[in-house]
């Protein structure tokens, strides 16, 4: 089956500092999604990306869906304390409407250091 | 507008008995994804329904079965609890199958 391959597991840096994170996929997928999550919540979604190249920007949030399909980034730029939280990439990939569901990543928990 | 809603938000339970969980999807939206996940990792499907119609179940043994009613609302079900089905349980709605948006989830704890 499907598994994703996310990195690192952690991060602690500082306030301020530029961070980013990556999956990586044994096949493809269609769509990339790329969620936050807090404890005892569920996870929210950060930015979505349909297309392979795909390049998006959600404020401070910037991530691109590699060109193999295989692969995908997240970029947090100057980060501030609210931005501690654990971040999961997902994927879902369609054959002919046979595939619904989502395959996640195991997370990477990011603390910032005021 | 309101997010994705559920109910309980938190439960005990002991081995052997039965739990509903409970799901309204966004205004609007018409498919209904269910997902385990355990401490420290990432969520695992259960199950998805579209207009009221299984369209993709997950790993996860008969004693779990889900509906879709009507309104799009959900209720996931879960016979015979095991320890090891305590996790949160989080539901997500989508106007399309791939975007999905989560609810809070239900914190499930079988004793």
């Amino acid at each position: 089956g499907q598994q994703l391959n996310q990195s690192p597991q952690s991060m602690f840096i500082q306030e301020g500092e530029d961070v980013s994170m990556n999956c990586t996929s044994s096949s493809i997928f269609n769509t990339w999604l790329w969620y936050k999550q807090d404890p005892g919540e569920g996870p929210v979604l950060l930015i979505a990306l349909y297309k392979a190249g795909e390049l998006t920007s959600n404020g401070r949030l910037t991530a691109q869906f590699g060109i193999t399909r295989k692969d995908s980034f997240l970029n947090i730029s100057a980060s501030i304390p609210s931005d501690v939280g654990i971040y999961f990439c997902a994927g879902h990939y369609t054959s002919g409407g046979s595939n619904y569901k989502l395959t996640f990543g195991k997370g990477t928990l990011l603390t910032v250091n005021p | 507008d309101a997010g994705v809603t559920q109910s309980p938000t938190h439960l005990i339970k002991t081995r052997g008995q039965h739990v509903t969980l409970r799901c309204s999807p966004i205004s609007g939206h018409k498919s209904v994804s269910w997902y385990q996940q355990v401490l420290g990792q990432g969520p695992q499907f259960i199950f998805q329904y579209y207009e009221k119609e299984e369209r993709g179940r997950g790993n996860f043994p008969d004693r779990f079965s889900a509906r879709q009613f009507p309104n799009y609302s959900s209720e996931l079900n879960v016979n015979a609890l095991l320890l090891g089905d305590s996790a949160l349980y989080l539901c997500a709605s989508s106007p399309v199958q791939e975007t999905q948006y989560f609810g809070p989830g239900t914190r499930l704890l079988v004793l």
